[in-house]
C-alpha cells in the first residue's frame, strides 16, 4: 500500500476513445501531480495541482485533460490519443510543493 | 536548458559498494532527490539533499555538490533487491521537478 492508488492498473483504448485515469491519495497531502513515463525517457511532468488549483500545466496537448475535486482525488481525462501517448502515466502527491513526492503504482496505457 | 544525466546501466555484486553518480545543469536549484523505481512499481523516494554534504540513512547515503552540479548516491553492502533503476531528480523551481533517465542497477549474487 503506498498511500496513492491508482485506477485501472492497465487500459488498452482506440484511438477514438475517451477513458479516465483516476488517482487516490490517502496522506493528507496538499499538492498531487501527474507525470508521464515513457520508455527510455526521463518521467515528463504533465501537470500540478496543490490545493486544488492547477499551478503548472507543461504544454501538455489538449487531448489529456486533468480534474481535481478535492485535495484527495486527481483524474485525467483521455480522449482521440495517439499511438505515441502509450506510457505508464504515474500520479504522485506531495504534503506541499517542496516535499518528496509519493507516487501510485501507475496505469499501464496503450492506445492502438 | 535543463539537462540531468546519469549513467545508463551499472552492475554489482552482493555485498559490495556502488555509487551512482548524477550531475545536473538546470536554470535554478530547489533541492535533489534520488528515489528508486522496481520493475512495474511505484518509484520510492530514498533521499533528499538541498545543502552540500553527505547525507547518510542506513545503507544508503546521497553526497551534493552545488558548485559542481553534481550528486552521488553510495550504496552499500549490495542486496539482491536492490536491483531496480535510481532515478536522479532536481527541484528547478518551487513547482518543477524535473527527473533523469535513471541508472538501471543489477546486482548479482
Amino acid at each position: 500500500e503506498t498511500g496513492v492508488t491508482q485506477t485501472p492498473r492497465h487500459l488498452v483504448m482506440g484511438m477514438t476513445n475517451k477513458k479516465s485515469l483516476k488517482c487516490e491519495q490517502h496522506l493528507g497531502h496538499n499538492a498531487m501531480y501527474w507525470y508521464k513515463q515513457s520508455a527510455k525517457k526521463p518521467l515528463e511532468l504533465m501537470f500540478v495541482y496543490s490545493l486544488e488549483e492547477r499551478v503548472e500545466n507543461n504544454s501538455v496537448p489538449s487531448r489529456f485533460s486533468p480534474e481535481c475535486p478535492n485535495s484527495s482525488h486527481l483524474f485525467l481525462h483521455l480522449h482521440t490519443l495517439q499511438p505515441e501517448d502509450s506510457a505508464l502515466y504515474l500520479c504522485a502527491s506531495s504534503q506541499d510543493l517542496l516535499s518528496p513526492l509519493h507516487f501510485g503504482n501507475g496505469t499501464r496505457l496503450t492506445v492502438t | 536548458g535543463q539537462n540531468i544525466d546519469q549513467p545508463t546501466e551499472m552492475t554489482a555484486t552482493e555485498g559490495a559498494i556502488v555509487q551512482i553518480n548524477c550531475t545536473y545543469q538546470t536554470s535554478g536549484f530547489n533541492g535533489l532527490f534520488w528515489y528508486q523505481q522496481h520493475a512495474g512499481e511505484a518509484p520510492t523516494f530514498l533521499s533528499y539533499n538541498v545543502l552540500d554534504g553527505l547525507e547518510e540513512k542506513g545503507r544508503f547515503s546521497s553526497f551534493l555538490s552545488r558548485s559542481k552540479g553534481y550528486s552521488y548516491l553510495l550504496l552499500k553492502e549490495l542486496q539482491m533487491k536492490d536491483s531496480a533503476s535510481y532515478l536522479c531528480a532536481v527541484r528547478e523551481d518551487t513547482d518543477k521537478l524535473i527527473f533523469g533517465t535513471g541508472t538501471r542497477l543489477q546486482v548479482f549474487p
